[in-house]
């Protein structure tokens, strides 16, 4: 079945960096998107952005821009994301999410998530 | 950016209770409305994809209903598995944003 495998969690500094992997498997991983989501403690669900695995082109919220990339390695089946210039802020739980299309090309929602990365911004 | 709200943020039930989670979009969104469940500690589930349509394995006591800028999720028999959080989420445009969620705890 489809899965989606996420690095361990992580402990870093503000103004460090962060890069989080999720590896895919059960299915084409160049013929869907994978999505990013943050969940800070006790919050709800803040989008981050895409990253195709097939052309590597991106798409990132706004809030992001500049300081955050994802990219991909295909011959592992990975994606990964890399946030800069961490505050406390961006404590939260990070998921990986491969968007489900139908045949018509329709986005219908992301499925399945990966499990989540705790990242802890904290000096 | 499209804003979702939900009403209510917190509901206690009963085992057995029908229950109705209403999401309202701040524009029509047409039918690109989908229902994921977290579980603490979990990360989130699609329930249900295109305001209507349940993914697969999805138990059938879940159904959604709506159009335009107004959805409803409803369980028509809380089982102790559905005890938890609750959350819309639009695909119409850019950016995705999520309702702020339903939390569903034990009476």
């Amino acid at each position: 079945q489809v899965h989606l495998v996420q690095s361990g969690a992580e402990v870093t500094k503000p103004g460090a960096s962060v890069k989080v992997s999720c590896k895919a498997s059960g299915y084409t991983f160049t013929g869907y998107y994978i999505h990013w989501v943050r969940q800070a403690p006790g919050q709800g669900l803040e989008w981050v952005g895409w990253v195709n695995p097939s052309s590597g082109d991106t798409n990132y919220a706004q809030k992001f821009q500049g300081r955050v990339s994802m990219t991909k390695k295909t011959s592992i089946n990975t994606a990964y994301m890399e946030l800069s210039r961490l505050t406390s802020d961006d404590t939260a739980v990070y998921y990986c999410a491969r968007e489900d299309v139908s045949t018509l090309g329709v986005v219908l929602g992301f499925d399945p998530w990966g499990q989540g990365t705790l990242v802890t911004v904290s000096s | 950016d499209i804003q979702l709200t939900q009403s209510p943020s917190f509901l206690s039930a009963s085992v057995g209770d029908r229950v109705t989670i209403t999401c309202r979009a701040s524009q029509d969104i047409t039918t690109y409305l989908v229902w994921n469940q977290q579980k603490p500690g979990k990360a989130p589930k699609l329930l249900i994809y295109a305001a209507s349509t349940l993914q697969s394995g999805v138990p059938s006591r879940f159904s959604g209903s709506g159009s335009g800028t107004e959805f409803t999720l409803t369980i028509s028999s809380l089982q102790p598995e559905d005890f938890a959080t609750y959350y819309c989420q639009q695909l119409y445009s850019y950016p995705p944003t999520f309702g702020p969620g339903t939390k569903v705890d034990i009476k």
